[in-house]
């Protein structure tokens, strides 16, 4: 079963690049036609798709972050990245990866790591 | 505000059966776009429950059962137990934001 753990900074200070990446485990990120995204969720709120790349280099992302956000992937090391760049307090969230299902739905889940955007 | 609205929360006794709806429009629900649910325990990731409108990955009991109509979707959840306490959340695809999209979530509380 493929497994998903997020990495990077937890403190990010305004204005400045939110980088984080996501290791995949348990298979490769290259197999089947799957779609690996990421999500991030607000203290006591609700869910925000972010975008989604494909094994090939194919992007989707949120029109809302569209101009903030890029998402790439290294198959060579198994793993997609997120950079969000211009973070301000209010990006401040749980970070997930995610499988992109083959439905477009997701079905594996990284932890989730907490960036907070702070001076 | 979400561009789908669920209940902020809902309630019921152990054994009994619960509904969770989840409200779209023409551009989402109503276009015919899959609708999923996940659930989420306190503190930890989301855990998807019901696919492709009405399908339960591999491990998720039969309690658990999803449905549709028109611009709307619900999650039915029957005998209740206590472990099902978690928010839930539908999900979907939105056609004039070109955006995958979610519900706002719903608090369900097994008295």
């Amino acid at each position: 079963q493929v497994q998903l753990q997020e990495s990077g900074p937890g403190l990010v200070k305004p204005s400045q690049t939110l980088s984080l990446t996501c290791s995949v485990s348990g298979g490769s990120i290259s197999r089947g036609n799957y779609y690996w995204s990421w999500i991030r969720q607000p203290a006591g709120k609700g869910l925000e798709w972010i975008g989604r790349i494909s094994a090939r280099g194919s992007t989707d992302y949120n029109p809302s972050l569209k101009s903030r956000v890029t998402i790439a992937v290294d198959t060579s090391k198994n793993q997609f990245s997120l950079k969000l760049t211009s973070v301000i307090a209010a990006d401040t969230a749980v970070y997930y990866c995610v499988r992109d299902g083959q439905g477009d739905y997701y079905d594996s889940w990284g932890q989730g790591t907490l960036v907070t955007v702070s001076s | 505000q979400s561009v789908l609205t669920q209940p902020p929360s809902v309630s019921g006794a152990p054994g009994q059966r619960v509904t969770i709806s989840c409200t779209g429009s023409s551009s989402n629900i109503g276009a015919h776009y899959d609708v999923q649910w996940y659930q989420q325990l306190p503190g930890i990731a989301p855990k998807l429950l019901i696919f492709d409108d009405n399908n339960r990955p591999s491990g998720v009991p039969d309690r658990f059962s999803g449905s549709r109509s028109g611009t709307s979707a619900s999650l039915a959840i029957s005998g209740l137990q206590a472990d099902d306490e978690a928010d839930y959340y539908c999900q979907s695809y939105d056609s004039s934001l070109s955006a995958r999209v979610f519900g706002g979530g719903t608090k369900l509380t097994v008295l």
